[in-house]
């Protein structure tokens, strides 16, 4: 299993611009989450999906959308990039509502500029 | 107040001391209850469960009161290698929702 991967790893914006967040899973977990983390504000939850077909806003979700059209793919759009969205974005899956830890992927670090 | 609070640290431990981690959670409704590891630059890891009655994982050993809304985590020994940031992680979930909150982290530096 590669767990859950997510791409690109790096990427510089300029403001305005618009781009995509890939973010795959192949364990079959149906709950998928996007986080970024900025210093000294630890992990902040942008959206999370409980299965497919199912999104709902986190703390912070101005700026970002989200579709989950299959169990697998949880994509992350930042509509008009800002340099407040400057950060490192990780993506999380875990099973069905639950007990279970999520397990994160590697993260994806945005410069916007 | 925050949902979940922890150490502020950092914490600067020679090896072979113990240390201790703190946290709290503010909602008493919360269901599940990890640590986490986060070596600089990477994604969190999940280094252990709480359970009620106490869990140890090697050098480990985590603690839940429910009735604090506290928990805390023991490492004994400490090795080099333990150097990371340590994530309290409480978890409330339902039929339709799961809400995941992370304390803001607590650094641990092992000295030789």
């Amino acid at each position: 299993n590669a767990g859950v991967t997510q791409t690109p790893k790096f990427q510089v914006l300029k403001t305005g611009q618009s781009m995509t967040l890939q973010c795959a899973q192949d364990m079959n977990h149906e709950y998928m989450s996007w986080y970024r983390q900025d210093p000294g504000m630890g992990l902040r939850l942008i959206h999370y999906s409980v299965g497919a077909g199912i999104t709902d806003q986190g703390e912070v979700p101005n700026g970002y959308n989200v579709s989950r059209s299959t169990t697998e793919d949880f994509p992350l759009r930042l509509l008009s990039a800002a340099p407040s969205q400057t950060s490192v974005y990780f993506c999380a899956s875990s099973y069905g509502n639950g007990g279970e830890a999520p397990y994160f992927g590697p993260g994806t670090r945005l410069l916007v500029l | 107040r925050k949902e979940v609070e922890q150490d502020p640290g950092p914490f600067n431990v020679p090896e072979g001391a113990t240390v201790a981690f703190n946290c709290t959670y503010s909602n008493s409704a919360s269901q599940s209850f990890f640590w986490y590891r986060q070596d600089c630059r990477k994604e969190p890891k999940l280094l252990m469960s709480v359970y009620s009655s106490g869990n140890e994982d090697g050098r480990f050993t985590a603690q839940l009161n429910r009735a604090s809304q506290y928990i805390s985590l023991l490492i004994r020994d400490s090795k080099l290698s333990d150097s990371a940031t340590y994530l309290c992680v409480v978890k409330d979930f339902g039929p339709s929702y799961d809400k995941v909150i992370f304390g803001p982290g607590t650094s641990l530096s092992v000295i030789p």
